[in-house]
């Protein structure tokens, strides 16, 4: 069965520090989303992504974050300065309009 | 805009009782429903979903759930609950036509009890 897959699994990452997150979505599905859980609350939409831009963003969503489709198979979600509580998992999904999202594992995102 | 309220963050069962997960959306158009269900330090896993067909949606593991337009309800029930349902489960509402995003609640853990 066809998954999403992320890497790394987990990240520690100093504070101030950039850290590229990575997914491989499923090869045949246009859309692609960031999604985060911090530690014991709701899973939050970052942004979404369609036909290699932005299609909508939320308000967690600063300048301090950006998305890219470098090579039309991986999907990253890049943090520039890292802070504390960027800390959480993050979860790239992806999916056929109006289809079900397929989520990956997630990439624990720990800032010390 | 949509959102989705789970009653009861946490909710414990005995082995083979029945499970009843509450989910209450809030939608302005048609909305598309899903419950999904994370078990400890793993990814989001699709248990169910409702686009507009049938009202009663049958998902995996036993689990089922019924769309009621008049109580803005999507909950998620199974017969008879297994040691193995122990998770975290979702609930999470999308807009038809806006592009699938997700809108999650705020989960509810699930504890069985032998």
């Amino acid at each position: 069965e066809p998954e999403v897959t992320q890497t790394p699994s987990h990240q520690v990452t100093q504070m101030g520090q950039e850290v590229i997150l990575r997914c491989v979505p499923i090869s045949n599905h246009l859309y692609f989303y960031w999604y985060r859980q911090i530690l014991g609350q709701k899973v939050e939409f970052l942004v979404s992504f369609y036909n290699n831009e932005i299609s909508e963003k939320s308000e967690i969503f600063d300048d301090q974050f950006s998305v890219e489709r470098p090579d039309g198979s991986n999907f990253t979600l890049k943090i520039r300065s890292t802070k504390l509580e960027d800390s959480a998992m993050y979860f790239c999904a992806s999916f056929v309009q109006n289809t079900e999202a397929f989520f990956g594992q997630g990439t624990r995102l720990t800032v010390v | 805009a949509q959102s989705v309220t789970q009653l009861g963050s946490h909710v414990s069962v005995s082995e083979g009782a029945l499970v009843l997960l509450r989910c209450n959306y809030s939608s302005s158009v048609p909305p598309y429903l899903f419950w999904y269900v994370q078990y400890p330090n793993q990814g989001l896993q699709l248990l169910l979903k409702y686009t507009s067909a049938a009202t009663l949606v049958k998902g995996i593991n036993g689990f089922e759930a019924e769309f009621k337009k008049s109580e803005t309800s999507f909950h998620l029930t199974k017969p008879s609950a297994h040691m193995s349902d122990a998770a975290e489960y979702f609930c999470a509402v999308s807009l038809v036509g806006a592009g699938n995003m997700l809108t999650f609640g705020g989960g509810t853990r699930l504890m069985v009890k032998p």
